[in-house]
């Protein structure tokens, strides 16, 4: 099983500030197979990044995925109100096909 | 607009069943595979079972094969979650979510049914 490791567990930043949020495989993962979410209390998760740094669709361009191999990151270049939730990423392969990292949650500092 | 609505949830006994339904609606249901997720109370993401566009690819999460059976009803434009044996650590909000045929990930999730296992 591929386990990925988000880090920090928590990043407090402020509107307007530049977010780094990280995910890193226990292997490699092909960068077709990595995608990122958001989500927000009380509501589902929101895909924002496939294929590692495709945006999904109406994704505001302040999003940004890359990374390759076992090192992957999402930047939200800059904050906006609307921003601060939860982000999972995702990792597709074998032996379970599909399996999340714990979460980063970006707090208004 | 694509619209995933779960239902079935509820408070349920250890070794209990439940059977959850998604019912899908804005889009060509029978063009996507579907999948279950859930979250346990202030946890992570946790696949639990997909199935293909016509049914014949089935996956299961090691912590639910056995127990759990996927099926869907493409006339129905529906997906549901049999479960069996319920056990506390099956607590947890069940989201149904599509998966588009070209890109390994989840595009649209339901709001999600809660799933309580208590005694």
């Amino acid at each position: 099983e591929i386990v990925l490791t988000q880090s920090p567990g928590t990043l407090s930043l402020s509107p307007g500030e530049r977010a780094t949020l990280s995910c890193r495989a226990s292997q490699s993962v092909s960068s077709s197979n990595l995608a990122w979410y958001q989500q927000k209390p009380g509501q589902a998760p929101r895909l924002l990044i496939y294929g590692a740094s495709t945006r999904a669709t109406g994704i505001p361009d302040r999003f940004s995925g890359s990374g390759s191999g076992t090192d992957f990151t999402l930047t939200i270049s800059r904050l906006e109100p609307e921003d601060f939730a939860v982000y999972h990423c995702q990792q597709y392969g074998s032996s379970p096909p599909y399996t999340f990292g714990q979460g980063t949650k970006l707090e208004i500092k | 607009e694509v619209q995933l609505v779960e239902s079935g949830g509820g408070l349920v006994q250890p070794g209990r069943s439940l059977r959850l339904s998604c019912a899908a609606s804005g889009f060509t249901f029978d063009d996507y595979a579907m999948h279950w997720v859930r979250q346990a109370p202030g946890k992570g993401l946790e696949w639990v079972s997909g199935i293909s566009k016509n049914s014949a690819d089935i996956g299961y999460a090691d912590s639910v094969k056995g127990r759990f059976t996927i099926s869907r009803d493409n006339a129905k434009n529906s997906l549901y979650l049999q479960m069996n044996s319920l056990r506390p650590e099956d607590t947890a909000l069940y989201y149904c979510a599509k998966r588009p045929p070209t890109f390994p990930a989840f595009d649209s999730w339901g709001q999600g049914t809660l799933v309580t296992v208590s005694s």
